[in-house]
């Protein structure tokens, strides 16, 4: 089946230290976004790409990195940076020039 | 600035009382309007796109209306599984992400 897998579904972390979540595609979609969803909040963007080896920074991409090295994968690295990690990270895919983006199941980060 | 704004931010309904939840949005541009279903500790589900006024979408229990400054999720005798967050979302013109409102929790009493 067609889809976007995201792993893992919870993460803990410690401060000061990097960590990397992961997405997968196989829909043959050219875009793929990352997204960050807190209680009582819309989902803001963090990093879109719309072709491998290409990608932007979104509302709030201070603390993150991303790289697009295969277009089935768009991992995100959430670093020391990021002052307030904790919050649930949706991954996102789309045709591009279809704006209908279809969702992973999430990874819901927390920091100890 | 662009901005999307839901309301309620919760309802509560018993089953089979129908009922709207609203988007309204003040952008530059409307390229497409979006309503997603989610489902706690999942990921959003697609249900919707509206691209002009007076567009209407249905799929089950739930119709999608679209005017010029808002749009309308109606759901007509819901059950208990249609108990979930309902997002929406704008797509700006000249540009390829999508602008979020907060959600309206929607909770079907059996």
């Amino acid at each position: 089946d067609g889809g976007i897998t995201q792993s893992p579904k919870y993460l803990f972390r410690k401060e000061g230290q990097n960590v990397t979540l992961s997405c997968e595609q196989n829909l043959n979609h050219d875009a793929m976004y990352w997204y960050r969803q807190d209680p009582g909040q819309g989902l803001r963007l963090i990093y879109y790409s719309q072709i491998v080896n290409d990608f932007q920074k979104g509302d709030i991409a201070e603390g993150y990195s991303v790289s697009r090295e295969k277009k089935e994968s768009f991992p995100l690295t959430v670093t020391s940076a990021q002052k307030n990690p904790t919050a649930f990270y949706l991954c996102a895919s789309s045709i591009v020039g279809r704006p209908e983006a279809f969702f992973g199941q999430g990874t819901r980060l927390t920091v100890v | 600035e662009d901005q999307v704004t839901q309301s309620p931010e919760a309802l509560r309904l018993q089953e089979g009382e129908s009922s709207s939840l609203n988007c309204s949005y003040t952008v530059s541009g409307l390229r497409g309007l979006f309503w997603y279903r989610q489902d706690p500790g999942k990921g959003p589900e697609f249900l919707f796109t509206l691209y002009s006024a007076g567009e209407e979408k249905e799929k089950e229990r739930l119709k999608a209306t679209l005017t010029k400054k808002e749009s309308f999720l109606h759901i007509t005798a819901p059950k208990p599984e249609d108990s979930a967050t309902y997002l929406c979302a704008v797509l700006l013109q000249g540009a390829q992400k999508l602008v979020f409102g907060q959600g309206t929790r929607l909770t079907i009493n059996p």
